[in-house]
């Protein structure tokens, strides 16, 4: 099977402007978690999706959104960019059920913000 | 809230010793624990996990301990190798509450952990 693919790689973006970051999730996983990697912070846990739904949410600014497609291909957005976005962004894929936990991450959205 | 706390934040062995990374969490709740290896620029990789309802879980040179009552648990490497050289994050999942499954990690801060040849 394929792994979890996110897209773009890289971004660099000007403070105020807005972004989309993309994640296709492993085939046949319906969970989708998004998480922030900085190196002050480490990892933190943005906003999960399960069968087009928002399931959890973290502690981020509504800034910080995110929507799933019927393929369970997941997008997050970020607005008005701040200096402080400047991130790692992962994406997690999982079956999704109550017994299946395993999350295995994409390669990240390596996001720059200027 | 929901805290999992991590140590070392570094760990330098020689090749062949073995490396202990420790983890507390606060939720006593929490069923599921998974351990992740990121090497530089690499997503970060899951290499072993346990569940709530066993004490240890072994898989080739890793192992990983469970003490629910102290609500700590571990990650044992042994025979280190070069290779083995990376960041290694623990991460707890809380348990469910409102009737609703979640896969909300929450996660240490990482143990950098260096293996000397």
């Amino acid at each position: 099977k394929a792994g979890v693919t996110q897209t773009p790689r890289y971004l660099i973006k000007t403070r105020g402007q807005q972004v989309t970051l993309s994640c296709s999730p492993i085939s046949g996983h319906r969970s989708v978690s998004w998480y922030q990697q900085t190196p002050g912070q480490g990892l933190q846990f943005l906003f999960e999706y399960f069968s087009e739904t928002q399931r959890n949410k973290g502690n981020f600014p509504g800034r910080f959104s995110g929507r799933q497609f019927s393929n369970s291909r997941s997008e997050m957005n970020v607005s008005t960019l701040e200096l402080g976005d400047s991130a790692l962004y992962l994406c997690a894929s999982s079956l999704g059920g109550e017994s299946s936990y395993e999350q295995y991450f994409g390669p990240g959205t390596r996001l720059t913000v200027t | 809230g929901e805290n999992v706390e991590q140590h070392p934040s570094t760990l330098s062995v020689q090749e062949g010793d073995s490396a202990v990374i420790k983890c507390t969490y606060s939720d006593s709740a929490s069923n599921y624990f998974p351990w992740y290896k990121q090497e530089l620029g690499k997503r970060p990789q899951l290499i072993i996990d346990i569940r709530s309802n066993v004490g240890e879980k072994k898989d080739q040179r890793i192992a990983v301990t469970l003490n629910k009552t102290a609500k700590h648990f571990s990650l044992h490497i042994t025979e280190t190798q070069p290779e083995d050289s990376a960041v290694y994050f623990c991460a707890a999942l809380p348990g469910i509450r409102y009737g609703g499954a979640t896969n909300k990690l929450i996660f240490g801060t990482g143990t950098l952990l260096a293996v000397q040849p």
